[in-house]
């Protein structure tokens, strides 16, 4: 079966410090997975979506993701976090069969300090 | 803006009302989504229609009936829910259901059953 775990529930850093948000994934084929943004009373954004074109993807608002297949691991990335980036992020894989699927993570949620 | 717009966003009912949440996309999509978002678990789908079509129905209870007259507009009717049916219902819209197109998600309307 196919399916992403979020490894952490929260994370906390400050503002202009790196961030890291980690999703392992589990997929009988080459998956298909993407990064959700979900800001307060929003609708979730996609942030970016692994293809398979590229194993480093960039997305919006200078989020970058590298699907790393040898640990399963498909981690989103930021240089250096804004205030405006604190929201909930989820890890989502697409199944391989049927319709377009899409099987989220529990999410992380990220706090940005000043 | 998502271009995906739901209605209303705040709903609390008791277990004997009948209500519906309404979601349409001004996009030119073919295809709509529901999902059910509730806290501590991952986002769930519940309902696919493609060309207004019902393609997926997720063993959603029957009090949850879903509705598509055109690909523009989708309903959600609900009818003698249960306390634990409380949650955030959010809608979604793709240009079609191939693999690797991006779902725009509604803002989402938070149910309360009382």
């Amino acid at each position: 079966a196919q399916s992403v775990t979020q490894l952490d529930s929260h994370v906390s850093v400050s503002e202009g410090t790196p961030v890291l948000l980690r999703c392992n994934y589990s997929s009988s084929y080459s998956p298909s997975l993407f990064w959700y943004v979900q800001h307060p009373n929003k609708g979730l954004q996609l942030l970016l979506k692994y293809t398979s074109a590229a194993t480093l993807v960039k997305g919006i608002n200078g989020f970058e993701a590298e699907f790393k297949k040898s640990e399963t691991s498909f981690h989103l990335t930021k240089p250096s976090a804004h205030m405006s980036d604190a929201a909930e992020y989820f890890c989502v894989v697409r199944l391989s069969t049927g319709f377009q699927k899409l099987v989220f993570g529990t999410g992380t949620r990220l706090l940005v300090s000043p | 803006e998502t271009g995906v717009t739901q209605t209303p966003r705040h709903l609390v009912m008791g277990m004997t009302n009948k209500k519906s949440l309404k979601c349409e996309q001004h996009l030119g999509h073919n295809a709509m989504y529901w999902y059910k978002q509730s806290a501590k678990k991952p986002l769930e789908l519940m309902f696919v229609y493609s060309l207004e079509e019902r393609v997926e129905n997720n063993s959603v209870p029957s009090r949850f009936s879903p509705e598509c007259p055109n690909s523009s507009h989708l309903f959600l009717h609900l009818h003698t829910l249960q306390p634990e049916d409380s949650a955030l219902y959010l809608c979604a819209s793709s240009p079609g259901t191939g693999p690797l197109l991006e779902q725009y998600f509604g803002p989402g309307t938070r149910l309360t059953v009382t």
